[in-house]
């Protein structure tokens, strides 16, 4: 059976704050991705890896950065945490480009 | 960059009509297009997808068609059921600069409601 974890559900964190939210699959897949998802403007991709210590930016990776030094984890990373980073966060991946994404639960940032 | 359209944003319908949601896409290079169902407090999942060598793909109740010329896709929920109540996306898929590794780009969702 399929499984993308993630490892908070809920997060409140401080303006300034570092925050790391991470995801893991257990599917040996190659590629996994990092989406905000806000109301009103739908997923919208952060950044992506297609491989271990791989990654592209997205559409809006301005303020995040991420780390995959294994191939089932992928962290993201919030150097500076700021209030318009308050958001649902869902990570996702599949086995290879142009195949079904699976999504993790989702993690509900809220940053004071 | 891809961007995708995607109307409407609400779709209220009664249990056993059908649904449509359309989408526009940007990107004539695109070639995979799929639809993703989330439920409230739920994760997205996948339902169907199209590739760019076929014009419609069924599955029972849910159907896709595309036209590449247009850059336009659309769902087709047909007999409605108060469970399809969700909210749905549509996807475009695009290229990095290499050319070798794919990410989607998401429309802004349809929220569906079907009434009893």
């Amino acid at each position: 059976d399929v499984k993308v974890t993630q490892s908070s559900r809920y997060l409140v964190k401080r303006t300034g704050e570092k925050v790391f939210l991470e995801c893991v699959q257990d599917m040996d897949h190659e590629n996994m991705f990092w989406y905000r998802q806000d109301p009103g403007l739908g997923l919208r991709l952060i950044y992506f890896s297609y491989d271990v210590k791989m990654k592209e930016k997205g559409d809006i990776p301005e303020g995040y950065s991420v780390s995959r030094e294994k191939k089932e984890r992928f962290s993201l990373i919030l150097e500076s945490a700021s209030t318009n980073q308050t958001s649902m966060y869902l990570c996702a991946s599949n086995i290879k480009s142009l195949d079904t994404q699976y999504f993790g639960p989702g993690t509900r940032l809220t940053v004071l | 960059g891809e961007n995708v359209e995607q109307h409407p944003s609400t779709l209220s319908v009664q249990e056993g009509d059908s649904a449509v949601i359309k989408c526009t896409y940007s990107d004539s290079a695109s070639n995979y297009f799929p639809w993703y169902k989330q439920e409230l407090g739920k994760r997205p999942q996948l339902i169907i997808d199209i590739r760019s060598n076929v014009g419609e793909k069924k599955d029972q109740r849910i159907a896709v068609t595309l036209n590449k010329t247009a850059k336009h896709f659309s769902l087709h929920i047909t007999e409605t059921q108060p469970e399809d109540s969700a909210v749905y996306f549509c996807a475009a898929s695009s290229s990095n600069s290499g050319g070798s590794n794919y990410k989607l780009t998401f429309g802004k969702g349809t929220l569906l409601t079907v009434n009893p």
